[in-house]
């Protein structure tokens, strides 16, 4: 199975700040890499897939980078409701995987 | 806009057979290019994928759980179906229905249900 290695597993920050997490997979994993929000009691949300497209509908502060072993979910200016889990999860071969999450807090 | 909706019952005795329906609504579960998935979240902890289904019946379940998951499909009632057999309290875990897009990943889930395993 593909490991993926998220870091940190927590972060703090203020609103407007840029945040930045890492996705690392265990091998090469190209360009198939999703990432997703979860708040607490919901479901996740997919916010980025193929490294670095945009779902529909998710604000385009969110944008994703990276290919190959390493990848990053940025935030461009944190805002109040971006306060959640953020988990990535490969897409490149089965099982998929999911990393073990960022938990972005005040 | 697609809503899936999980339902069963949230206490499951040790041993005994955990049973989940995930109903689609909003579009069909009957469309080639996608898949209708499990995936789970013990509490506090990350996300485990467990496999997923096809309307057309063909299924994946993950090895490390192969041998105590069914999956199965009713198009009729546009529904798909889980049972995890043998259950121990390490399959306690809120449990999310999803779709899972032909680039494998998972755009839309629904709310979860929480399932505890214990006498």
């Amino acid at each position: 199975d593909i490991q993926m290695t998220q870091s940190p597993s927590s972060v703090s920050a203020s609103v407007g700040d840029r945040v930045t997490i890492t996705c690392r997979a265990s091998q090469g994993i190209t360009s198939w890499l999703a990432w997703y929000q979860q708040k607490p009691g919901k479901a996740p949300q997919l916010l980025i897939y193929a490294a670095s497209s945009l779902q529909s509908g998710v604000p385009s502060r969110f944008s994703g980078s990276g290919s190959g072993t390493d990848f990053t979910l940025t935030i461009s200016s944190l805002q109040p409701e971006d306060f959640a889990t953020y988990y990535c999860q490969q897409a490149y071969t089965f099982p998929l995987t999911f990393g073990g999450g960022t938990k972005v807090e005040i | 806009q697609l809503q899936l909706q999980e339902s069963g019952p949230g206490l499951v005795k040790p041993s005994e057979t955990l049973s989940l329906t995930c109903t689609v609504s909003g579009g069909s579960i009957s469309t080639n290019n996608y898949y209708w998935a499990w995936i789970r979240q013990p509490p506090g902890k990350g996300l485990e994928w467990i496999g997923n289904i096809h309307y057309s019946g063909l299924t994946y379940y993950i090895p490390s759980l192969e041998s105590r998951v069914t999956m199965s499909v009713d198009t009729s009632k546009n529904q798909f179906s889980l049972q995890l057999s043998s259950v121990t309290a390490a399959d306690t875990a809120v449990y999310f229905c999803a779709r899972r897009d032909k680039s494998d990943h998972f755009d839309f889930w629904g709310q979860g249900t929480l399932v505890t395993v214990s006498s």
